[in-house]
């Protein structure tokens, strides 16, 4: 089974650049989350969806966008990438109350 | 909104040694996973605690949430290099519109020495 997957697992940006990285799911799980994890500030939330077509906010959203017109896929944009963006992220998805399943992480650098 | 905290944030044992990192909540938990983190990949889902009291094993990790369902400790016993990696708690809490926010602690980073 490949649970969630990361795509992709690493990759550099020069500041103003635009990317987007996708997060798949293959348990048909309705919600998919977007966390970065910094050293010291643990993993924060920056969008969630509860379904297919519906995004929210999380704690840490701006300078990021998000889609989710597919159940199984959650997409998450940079504009226009800022040094600060530089973290490693990662996508999550659960059916409910359930543990969260992470995928293994992007490792994302801003120059 | 509920937090969760984590103690130690770092911890060095000798392999063999017994081991208890701690997590508090300052509200009540309705639910309190625990996770592995290795470096450079995702978080692993060990367990997940929900009654108060209750007690889960799997090989040498033992985790318990206590009576009153805001605390919760992770136990291993003799420790090897493959315990060595970043141990995160986290938690559900609901929200009004039905749905779950999910809370993490900041984690504990163990260094097990061979």
């Amino acid at each position: 089974n490949a649970g969630v997957t990361q795509t992709p697992k690493f990759r550099v940006l020069k500041t103003g650049q635009s990317m987007t990285l996708l997060c798949a799911q293959d348990m048909n799980h309705e919600y998919m989350y977007w966390y970065r994890q910094d050293p010291g500030m643990g993993l924060r939330l920056i969008h969630y969806s509860v379904g297919e077509g519906t995004t929210a906010k999380g704690e840490v959203p701006d300078g990021y966008n998000v889609s989710r017109l597919k159940k199984q896929n959650f997409l998450l944009g940079l504009e226009s990438a800022a040094p600060s963006q530089t973290s490693v992220y990662f996508c999550a998805s659960t059916s409910g109350r359930q543990p969260q399943h992470f995928g293994d992480g992007t490792r994302l650098s801003i120059l | 909104s509920q937090e969760l905290e984590q103690s130690p944030q770092s911890l060095i044992v000798q392999e063999g040694k017994n081991l208890t990192i701690n997590c508090t909540s300052s509200k009540t938990l309705y639910g309190l996973y625990w996770y592995k983190q290795k470096y450079g990949e995702g978080l692993i889902f060990l367990m997940m605690l929900q009654k108060g009291g209750e007690e889960k094993s799997h090989e040498k990790i033992t985790a318990k949430l206590d009576e009153k369902k805001q605390q919760s400790s992770l136990h291993i016993t003799a420790s090897q290099p493959s315990h060595a990696g970043i141990y995160l708690c986290g938690a559900a809490e609901p929200r009004n519109s039905g749905t779950y926010k999910y809370i993490f602690g900041t984690g504990t980073r163990l260094k097990v020495l061979a």
